[in-house]
């Protein structure tokens, strides 16, 4: 991921509301993308994943979405619950490369009022 | 299993002093990578190996060595540390999956910060 600084996109919504998170990546030959999630002071987790030939696969509560035409990925969270505010971060790899070559985006804050 | 263990959880170094990062996994996973993050950013890959005795270069190496003598462990060492390398340290590893389908698994990180 590039850098664009050092305010990151941030989503609030009511605990019950759906969330959708969007991530635009940049490398055409990217095939393989995983949504992570972050809170604070652990490392990511991962939550969903998605190769180019789908362009949707459903988790529990939780679905991506991928457009490889505009190069946009998201990821939908049904029924938001406190316990899912964090940062969510996508990243994406061209399955020829070593899978530890992960690209990952800036993130975006999702933070659930109660 | 315990997953993949890093240590320590927090350093503060002096610049030009030298410490290794440790991380072990007990998943018997082949790739193991270090990336590090900084405000407002997303993780960025310093080195990574695909195997033991394997090791190359991700987008950020400079300042920072890796070796992998075992598939348990991957250190990484900075050998005269600097302001610049005040991050948050992640290693990650994963399953050599022919299929390309396995994600990337996380330790908690280590925070070091650099004087």
């Amino acid at each position: 991921g590039e850098s664009v600084g050092l305010h990151l996109p941030t989503l609030s919504v009511q605990e019950g509301d759906n969330s959708i998170i969007n991530c635009a990546y940049s490398n055409s030959a990217s095939d393989y993308f995983i949504w992570y999630k972050q809170e604070s002071g652990k490392g990511p987790q991962f939550i969903i994943d998605i190769r180019s030939n789908m362009d949707k696969r459903q988790g529990q509560r939780v679905t991506v979405l991928l457009n490889k035409t505009v190069k946009h990925l998201s990821l939908q969270i049904a029924a938001t619950q406190p316990g899912d505010s964090a940062v969510y971060f996508c990243a994406e790899t061209p399955i020829r490369t070593s899978y530890g070559k992960l690209t990952f985006g800036q993130g975006t804050i999702l933070t659930v009022h109660p | 299993n315990a997953g993949v263990t890093q240590t320590p959880k927090f350093q503060v170094l002096k610049t030009g002093q030298s410490m290794t990062l440790q991380c072990a996994q007990d998943m018997n996973h082949e790739y193991m990578s270090w990336y590090r993050q900084d405000p407002g950013m997303g993780l960025r890959l310093i080195h990574y190996s695909v195997g033991a005795g394997i090791t190359d270069q991700g987008e950020v190496p400079n300042g920072y060595n890796v070796s992998r003598s075992t598939t348990e462990d991957f250190p990484l060492r900075l050998l005269s540390a600097a302001p610049s390398q005040t991050s948050v340290y992640f290693c990650a590893s994963r399953i050599r999956d022919s299929s390309y389908n396995s994600p990337l698994h996380f330790g908690n990180g280590t925070r070091l910060t650099v004087t």
